[in-house]
């Protein structure tokens, strides 16, 4: 079955405490991405990655990291967590080329800094 | 800068009514119109995409319409179900470099009635 995986779902952590949530697609999707969604702001968008060793910022990249070593998977790690990054996290990704430009999403993983 | 607008926030339809949701945009290099549909504890997913050459696109009760002079686009759902209960994301996309980045509205929480 084709689908984005997310680990761990839920987190709860403490202020400082180093983290990585991990996203892996079996698409062979290029195009990877993290979104987090908070309430009346929709999702917006962290860091994405083109293609393996190939990653930019998105709108809200501060306090964030990511790394591509392989196709396959695209870790979010946060150094240093801080409460304002409590929030629900999402992994997509995409086929570059063609007409489509279709993301899938993962299921999300919801986070909370204490 | 909110490059799309989306509205309104809520919405609450009796069942057998339309909903209706509207997007504004307003970069024209936009050239894809997805609307993504997301249920409680899932991640978003893609449910009817237009482009700009056409006006509008019609998949079972699910239509959008497309005014590119006025830079808006909507999705209506004609008789709308308890089960389309979900919160609706419309987004512009536009090819960058062999990939499309996609930009969110905040988001539509939409309840129907029994």
């Amino acid at each position: 079955e084709a689908q984005v995986t997310q680990n761990p779902r839920y987190l709860i952590t403490v202020t400082g405490k180093k983290l990585t949530v991990t996203c892996s697609q079996n698409m062979n999707h290029e195009y990877m991405s993290w979104y987090r969604q908070d309430p009346g702001l929709g999702l917006r968008q962290i860091y994405y990655s083109m293609n393996v060793e190939v990653t930019d910022k998105g709108d809200v990249p501060e306090g964030y990291k990511v790394s591509r070593k392989e196709k396959r998977n695209f870790p979010l790690i946060l150094e240093s967590p801080s409460p304002n990054q409590t929030s629900l996290y999402f992994c997509a990704s995409q086929t570059l080329g063609g007409s489509k430009y279709e993301q899938y999403f993962g299921p999300g993983t919801r986070l909370t800094v204490t | 800068q909110q490059q799309v607008k989306q509205s309104p926030q809520s919405l609450i339809v009796q069942k057998g009514g339309i909903s209706i949701i509207n997007c504004a945009y307003e970069n024209t290099a936009f050239d894809y119109f997805p609307w993504y549909q997301q249920f409680p504890g899932k991640g978003p997913a893609l449910l009817i995409a237009i482009r700009p050459d056409v006006s509008e696109k019609k998949e079972g009760r699910f239509t959008i319409s497309f005014n590119k002079s006025a830079k808006q686009f909507s999705l209506h759902i004609m008789d709308s179900q308890p089960g389309d209960s979900a919160t609706y994301f419309c987004a512009a996309s536009k090819k960058k470099e062999g990939y499309s980045t996609l930009t969110f509205g905040k988001g539509t929480m939409l309840l129907v009635s029994p």
